[in-house]
């Protein structure tokens, strides 16, 4: 059982193009994490998001934070080649069993073609 | 500053071998983690570490074993590799203190294991 549920799975784009990926779950977190994983790396973090409703932006990147701290998105504006890898959410537990531990999402893999 | 370090990158084993996965950090981080990554299923953990001495399962432990006898080093133990081990694994670490559970992880670059 998949506590964060990430679609799409895959995304091939052209360059120029927006896109969105999305991070669901019926689970509360106190805060959701976001990650970008190159070939052959690990994963890094982009950004925190704590608050509900909270927005950060990143340069061309946007993320959101679900006003009931269920879900979180990702939007990425004008995408460029550069920005190609895997994305990944995880989110922290807030309550009982499941506090502080961090759910990973299966992640999105991005493809952005010039 | 190096971060988080795995040795080896690949690795081959034969069904039924042992081997050790090495991880080594230099951030004075006191949380450490295994995870497993396999196409298409995310990062699954496997153990973690919040100190010097003390380790505890993750969702997927069986087959594994860890130990943490100082900060820096939280090696992984494989002891009859089997199949189902083929996999990138990632050692990561961070640090936190109290109720500060949004810590970010730092992770190591993987090894890519292979059990033929």
């Amino acid at each position: 059982t998949q506590l964060l549920e990430q679609s799409p799975q895959f995304l091939s784009i052209q360059e120029g193009e927006n896109l969105t990926v999305y991070c669901n779950s019926s689970s509360v977190f106190s805060s959701l994490q976001w990650y970008r994983q190159e070939p052959g790396e690990g994963p890094v973090l982009l950004v925190t998001v704590v608050t509900g409703g909270e927005v950060k932006k990143l340069k061309r990147l946007t993320f959101q934070f679900g006003d009931a701290r269920k879900d979180s998105s990702l939007h990425i504006t004008a995408a460029q080649p550069g920005d190609t890898g895997l994305y990944l959410c995880a989110g922290v537990g807030e309550r009982g069993s499941t506090l502080g531990r961090l759910y990973f999402g299966r992640g999105t893999q991005l493809t952005v073609w010039p | 500053n190096a971060g988080v370090t795995q040795t080896p990158k690949f690795r081959i084993l034969k069904i039924g071998q042992s081997m050790t996965l090495q991880c080594t950090q230099d951030m004075n981080h006191n949380y450490m983690y295994w995870y497993r990554q396999d196409p298409g299923m995310g990062l699954k953990l496997i153990y973690y570490s919040v100190g010097a001495g003390i380790t505890d399962k993750g969702e997927v432990p069986n087959g594994y074993n860890v130990s943490r006898s100082t900060t820096e080093d939280f090696p992984l133990r494989l002891e009859l590799a089997a199949p189902s081990q083929t996999s990138v694994y990632f050692c990561a670490s961070s640090y936190r203190t109290g109720s500060s559970y949004n810590s970010p992880l730092h992770f190591g670059n993987g090894t890519r294991l292979t059990v033929t």
